[in-house]
């Protein structure tokens, strides 16, 4: 079973920042936040990750909370194209890639 | 580089026969997985190849079954198909099993459809 908890759908309109949420609040020590998006009927495309410390890149931001209970992906400045399902997953940096996906948010971003 | 590449990309088969479904990860990537996505499931882990070992395995029937090859590419197999076996089936790469990155890279999918 997925270990996050996000909201079903979010709706953001275009321009503006969309901030999505994930509750993880059994995160072990050991476990890395990971976001990933599907655009419709496409493959899901890698976002960002983090272990403890905020992190920035060309797509996203993540906070993640103190605690590690919790973590927000930020589209800065949403666009139509970002229009897709995304999903937070934690994940042990291990021996192995299998990633268990939850039901993700869907986010509509809208002109 | 070329991404991942899955083929085919449409499939119909009928219920009782078998399927081959191929998958060519990004060039030097040597971790295949392989993920079946449903609308009542949702995305789930199938199995996991690394340097031509299956190193995880997800909770799939038996008929279910995959190997790698010696150049990373992968093809997974579904025998004896029901119709429940009706998904998009994508394959994912990354340069080594488990690495704190993580970053895996999707294939477009294999639409099977079961009738």
């Amino acid at each position: 079973d997925a270990k996050t908890t996000q909201p079903p759908s979010m709706d953001c309109a275009e321009g503006r920042a969309a901030n999505l949420p994930c509750n993880h609040s059994t995160i072990s020590g050991n476990e890395y936040v990971y976001w990933y998006r599907q655009i419709h009927s496409q493959g899901p495309q890698y976002i960002i990750h983090g272990l403890k410390n905020n992190e920035t890149n060309e797509m996203a931001s993540l906070i993640i909370t103190e605690d590690r209970k919790s973590s927000t992906l930020i589209l800065p400045h949403a666009t139509l194209r970002d229009t897709a399902v995304y999903y937070c997953i934690v994940r042990v940096a291990g021996n192995t890639d299998k990633l268990i996906f939850g039901t993700g948010t869907r986010l509509q971003v809208f002109p | 580089k070329a991404g991942v590449t899955q083929t085919p990309r449409y499939l119909i088969k009928t219920r009782g026969q078998q399927v081959t479904l191929s998958c060519s990860p990004i060039s030097g990537h040597r971790s295949v997985s392989w993920y079946q996505q449903t609308p009542g499931q949702g995305l789930q882990f199938l199995f996991e190849y690394f340097s031509e070992t299956q190193r995880n395995k997800g909770n799939f029937p038996g008929r279910f079954s995959g190997r790698q090859f010696s150049n990373s590419r992968s093809e997974m197999n579904v025998s004896t198909l029901e119709l429940g076996d009706s998904a998009l089936y994508l394959c994912a790469s990354s340069l080594e099993a488990g690495g704190v990155q993580g970053t895996q890279y999707f294939g477009p999918g294999t639409r099977l459809t079961v009738l």
